[in-house]
């Protein structure tokens, strides 16, 4: 059964600043997605990550993918205000189409 | 384009009474739908998955008599949380998969707030 975990779960940082937050997943996931989302609001796609070693950037977030190490991270560069949110990262296990959503890490960006 | 809407939005609903969620895909045709629900500051938890023109798969420990599925097009999937209780106050959230693309592209809609008094 596959199981997602982020961390940290909370992260308060200055605006400015670079952090990482980290999604591990127990077994085999034949993709891995990133979604942010807004108090009260509904998700938000910002990456799907597809095969070993891939990287995409939008703005200030980038992520990557190590399959050999069940491991996703998505950088946050020069953090702002705005970037502010919870982010999850989703994995699908292999040969299924369910979701199963990290513990989220909340962000919060302070000016 | 890919654009998912749930209506209502937010609801409050005595203890007993049964609440429709409808979720539609607004300009394709999704052959699969997934329900969510999201607890306050908590991540997201499938519990079903709808198909257009047959019975929904629900996850382990999801009852299907209390949360009834129904994906009669394929446009529109709606959840009915029967005998609401407060406990099933909750976010829940649906997406949709494009016909033809695959159920591993999943677009989500903006959510339902249930409050149950």
């Amino acid at each position: 059964e596959l199981k997602v975990e982020q961390n940290p779960l909370f992260l308060s940082m200055q605006e400015g600043k670079n952090y990482t937050i980290y999604c591990n997943y127990s077994t085999t996931s034949d993709r891995l997605y990133w979604y942010r989302q807004d108090p009260g609001k509904s998700l938000e796609s910002l990456f799907v990550l597809l095969s070993n070693g891939a990287v995409k950037q939008e703005g200030r977030l980038m992520a990557s993918l190590d399959t050999k190490a069940r491991l996703s991270t998505l950088h946050i560069t020069a953090a702002v205000h705005d970037l502010s949110a919870t982010y999850f990262c989703a994995g699908a296990p292999s040969g299924t189409y369910k979701y199963i959503f990290g513990t989220g890490t909340r962000l919060k960006v302070l000016a | 384009g890919a654009v998912v809407s749930q209506h209502p939005s937010w609801v409050i609903c005595k203890s007993g009474t049964s609440v429709k969620i409808e979720c539609r895909s607004l300009d394709f045709q999704a052959t699969t739908m997934f329900w969510y629900r999201q607890f306050p500051k908590q991540s997201l938890m499938l519990m079903a998955t709808s198909n257009e023109g047959s019975k929904a798969t629900y996850e382990q420990g999801v009852e299907k008599d209390k949360f009834l599925i129904n994906h009669a097009s394929l446009t529109l999937s709606t959840l009915t949380v029967t005998s609401a209780h407060p406990e099933d106050s909750s976010f829940y959230i649906c997406s949709a998969s494009p016909s033809g693309i695959g159920p591993d592209t999943q677009y989500f809609g903006p959510g339902t707030r249930l409050t149950v008094l």
